[in-house]
């Protein structure tokens, strides 16, 4: 049961276009979702979150927008540069479960120049 | 500069040995710490919560005798594999919570190799 999905496994964007990553997710008890941004053999690194009580939140080139009543979120990156193509995953935590995070299966993302 | 430190970052054994994997918060205290497992072009499986002064909770189809976890102090959480085999061959994430913060940092990730 994939309670967060990213159903894009790649996306590849022009450098200074803007990228949109997209998450689903199934579990109404989730209260913060957070973007983390991963290259191979490393660990996670945090973007930027939002909390279930906004519908957006912005930092620098980052956005991620919350619609709860569709169970969607999305990270937009304007403009792409890069030095951002890396996998990018969407996770969400549960206000009843301790904490954890639940990740999607990541998106690649290719910024070519 | 780094919040969480793993060591070691790359690691081959023979099969049937144990390995530890150290994970510790470098900035902050933890009474917890999660352990995630990826595998090639996969999402993170969250494995287990590490607790300070208590048992490991586990995720289903985890093995708690496969893995074992120690919250050593408010910095250090060990996860042992025993008896390595080389299914177990993965990468091996922890992160860790801050307090009065939503965000979890994650450490730089152990390469586990099983011969």
């Amino acid at each position: 049961d994939q309670q967060v999905k990213q159903n894009s496994p790649s996306l590849s964007v022009q450098e200074g276009r803007i990228s949109i990553l997209n998450c689903d997710y199934t579990n109404s008890m989730f209260d913060y979702f957070l973007w983390y941004k991963k290259y191979p053999a490393e660990g996670p690194t945090f973007l930027i979150s939002i909390s279930s009580i906004k519908d957006k939140n912005e930092d620098g080139r980052f956005t991620v927008f919350l619609n709860k009543s569709a169970k969607h979120l999305s990270l937009h990156i304007v403009p792409s540069q890069p030095g951002d193509s890396a996998v990018y995953f969407c996770a969400a935590r549960a206000y009843n479960q301790g904490g954890k995070l639940i990740f999607g299966q990541g998106t690649e993302l290719s910024v070519k120049p | 500069g780094a919040v969480v430190s793993q060591h070691p970052s790359r690691v081959i054994c023979k099969s049937g040995t144990s390995v530890k994997i150290e994970c510790r918060s470098l900035d902050f205290q933890a009474t917890t710490m999660f352990w995630y497992r990826q595998f090639p072009k996969k999402s993170l499986m969250l494995m287990a919560t590490s607790n300070e002064g208590s048992k490991a909770t586990y995720e289903q189809g985890v093995e708690k005798d496969k893995f074992l976890i120690n919250h050593a102090s408010l910095t250090l959480s060990t996860l042992t594999v025993t008896s390595a085999h080389p299914e177990d061959s993965s990468f091996y994430i922890c992160s860790v919570p801050r307090t009065g913060s939503e965000t979890q940092y994650f450490g730089p990730g152990t390469r586990l190799l099983v011969l």
